[in-house]
């Protein structure tokens, strides 16, 4: 049962415009967010978190929405660059035994065409 | 400069022999953690370890063992009960076992024919 899913296995979009990716998850125990962007044949690199406390979370070009009613968060990168081009992965923690592992989505392959 | 190094980069072995991944880091860090990646899927984790001398399994621990005899390492051993052992093996670091971004290394792509 894949508790953190991101549907959209691909998207494009032109250089300039926004990226949103999307994630959902289904344990409503989970209330800590993140967000990786991994290049291949590299390890993924931390880009954003969120906390369940809050609903919005920014970094330069980069922000994390979470909206816990509908167990989704989003990624919105403004205005997208070619450099972005890579698989985003989110990851979700925080369960009830109070272990923290992160259990990650399976990843959307971003495309920013110039 | 601070990080996680695996090593090698990538590695070949004969189905039937173990082979140990190397994980270092420099980040004195308590928590280190080990995934393995498949095309198409999410990161799963197969071993954990929140302090020297103590891990935990992970989702898919079965055919693999670990040691954290120092803080900074971290070694997989990928035995020949592991059904499926060819993937992209990542491990990872965090301050500790707790709501805090882990650290990628490079990876490990092994490939066992």
């Amino acid at each position: 049962d894949q508790q953190v899913k991101q549907n959209s296995p691909s998207l494009s979009v032109q250089e300039g415009r926004i990226s949103i990716l999307n994630c959902d998850y289904t344990n409503s125990m989970f209330d800590y967010f993140l967000w990786y962007k991994k290049y291949p044949a590299e390890g993924p690199t931390f880009l954003i978190s969120i906390s369940s406390i809050k609903d919005k979370n920014e970094d330069g070009r980069f922000t994390v929405f979470l909206n816990k009613s509908a167990k989704h968060l989003s990624l919105h990168i403004v205005p997208s660059q070619p450099g972005d081009s890579a698989v985003y992965f989110c990851a979700a923690s925080g369960d009830a035994s109070g272990t923290y592992k992160y259990i990650f989505g399976t990843g959307t392959r971003l495309k920013v065409l110039a | 400069d601070g990080g996680i190094t695996q090593s090698p980069k990538y590695l070949f072995r004969k189905e039937g022999q173990n082979v140990t991944l190397s994980c270092e880091q420099n980040l004195n860090h308590d928590a280190m953690y080990w995934y393995r990646q498949d095309p198409g899927q999410g990161l799963r984790l197969i071993y954990y370890s929140q302090i020297v001398n103590d891990f935990q399994k992970g989702d898919i621990a079965e055919g693999y063992s670990v040691s954290r005899e120092k803080k900074e390492s971290f070694p997989l051993t990928v035995t020949s009960a592991q059904k499926n052992p060819t993937a992209f093996y990542l491990c990872a670091s965090s301050t500790s076992l707790a709501i805090y971004e882990q650290y990628f290394g490079p990876g490990t792509r092994l490939t066992v024919t």
